[in-house]
């Protein structure tokens, strides 16, 4: 699985915006981007995903690179329940069956 | 609906005990993962089944660790003989179909060998 390369961590003030990046330079063009999230003392939890175009859902929005080397999660509205580490992960549409997570981006938000 | 749940949520083992960790995924999932992640780290694949067949267990660290799935439902993670190493949170996810669908992950058993 391709790598991806993401900040140690972020911070943000609670109800503005947060764009998470992440460097993918070696996607290839089967690679799916997934973006999980895990809060303190759970599961990882699914956000989004997406291949080429940018995609929305209720939780997030995902901003794909024209070039598919990068991508950024924007989480619109940030509230204390954010709070997490997000991790961006590459999947092979034919072969991408396993999660190989890295070590995320610490997202803190302060009040 | 019903998430993953996973079983017990804590364990504690003396060292060269054998533990069995549940996982029962989602009704009607196909696919089982069990994922292993250490204090401060990101989850590790150990092995993936499709229905009762385990396709994958390229991420299980020895020959101590055993999964099965034996009715394609419900699995169990077996570790025989454990070690200090073995300490960590085990992570079960299942996910409707194959390949690129969203996996759902269950609570994680936190394992603690002393």
């Amino acid at each position: 699985d391709a790598k991806t390369t993401q900040p140690n961590s972020m911070e943000s003030n609670e109800e503005e915006p947060v764009h998470l990046p992440c460097n993918h330079s070696t996607i290839s063009g089967t690679d799916y981007i997934h973006w999980y999230r895990q809060l303190p003392s759970q599961g990882p939890e699914y956000v989004i995903h997406g291949l080429t175009s940018n995609v929305n859902n209720r939780m997030a929005s995902l901003a794909i690179a024209e070039d598919r080397k990068s991508s950024t999660l924007i989480l619109h509205r940030a509230t204390l329940r954010d709070a997490a580490v997000y991790y961006c992960i590459l999947r092979d549409v034919e072969y991408g069956n396993k999660l190989v997570f890295g070590a995320g981006t610490i997202l803190r938000v302060k009040s | 609906g019903a998430g993953v749940s996973q079983s017990p949520r804590y364990k504690v083992a003396k060292r060269g005990q054998d533990v069995a960790l549940r996982c029962d995924p989602i009704s009607g999932h196909v696919s089982l993962f069990w994922y292993q992640q250490a204090l401060g780290q990101g989850p590790e694949f150990l092995t993936y089944f499709q229905n009762e067949a385990q396709l994958d267990k390229s991420g299980l660290p020895s020959d101590r660790f055993f999964a099965e799935r034996p009715e394609g439902s419900v699995s169990t993670l077996k570790i025989q003989r454990t070690q200090q190493e073995d300490s960590a949170v085990y992570l079960c996810a299942s996910s409707l179909r194959v390949r690129v669908d969203e996996q759902y992950f269950g609570p994680g058993t936190r394992l603690t060998v002393t």
